[in-house]
């Protein structure tokens, strides 16, 4: 699969704080997806991004799929507690449509 | 609706041991894969399935089958078992291969002595 560099790899965050994770590959994807996994569970979809330059929010939530079709990023808004996690970006290849994951951002919040 | 389910939750083989990873979905979807969760690793692909009768090896199939008899089951065998292939198994399906919306089960974690 392809590589995506996923950052930062891991951030601590106040309640109340609005934090950024990123993920860029070496070549094009024509969808991004960001998945959240929680412990001791499998990986939910929690933005799907078709488009370049698409921006598309769910909740709190804020995912950009970037021009170039190499990055894209994702925002939370308003840390609270639940937010905790891992967070996977992954690119599906406009070639075989297989998906390639990022390595994960794992989330811990301070209260 | 279950969705995607794996038994069993937790495992533990000992080298040389073979045993069979369960993965059923009922969401009458065509395309099944398998994923393994390494520590500092994204989720890499093993085998998956675009339809019954039909599989294909993924980004790291080496010491593990599968097989996929119905739309709902997809098994994964490992037929001698390795300290290597300790990890966290996911199973996930979608639609269609097309479809990139994926939905993962809860995952099988092993561990190989």
């Amino acid at each position: 699969g392809q590589q995506l560099n996923q950052s930062p790899q891991s951030m601590f965050i106040q309640e109340g704080e609005d934090v950024s994770m990123n993920c860029t590959s070496s070549s094009i994807f024509n969808t991004w997806l960001w998945y959240k996994q929680d412990p001791g569970e499998g990986p939910v979809l929690l933005i799907a991004l078709y488009k370049a330059g698409e921006l598309t929010s769910n909740g709190r939530l804020t995912a950009q799929f970037g021009i170039t079709r190499k990055d894209s990023f994702l925002n939370i808004s308003a840390s609270i507690p639940s937010d905790v996690g891992i967070y996977f970006c992954a690119g599906q290849s406009p070639n075989d449509y297989k998906l390639s994951f990022g390595a994960g951002t794992t989330v811990t919040v301070r209260a | 609706n279950a969705g995607v389910t794996q038994t069993p939750k937790f495992q533990v083989l000992k080298t040389g041991q073979s045993m069979t990873l369960q993965c059923a979905q009922d969401m009458n979807h065509e395309y099944m894969s398998w994923y393994r969760q390494d520590p500092g690793m994204g989720l890499r692909l093993i085998h998956y399935s675009v339809g019954a009768g039909i599989t294909d090896q993924g980004e790291v199939p080496n010491g593990y089958n599968v097989s996929r008899s119905t739309t709902e089951d997809f098994p994964l065998r490992l037929l001698s078992a390795a300290p290597s292939q300790t990890s966290v198994y996911f199973c996930a399906s979608s639609l269609t291969h097309r479809v990139v919306e994926q939905f993962f089960g809860p995952g099988t974690r092993l561990t190989v002595l």
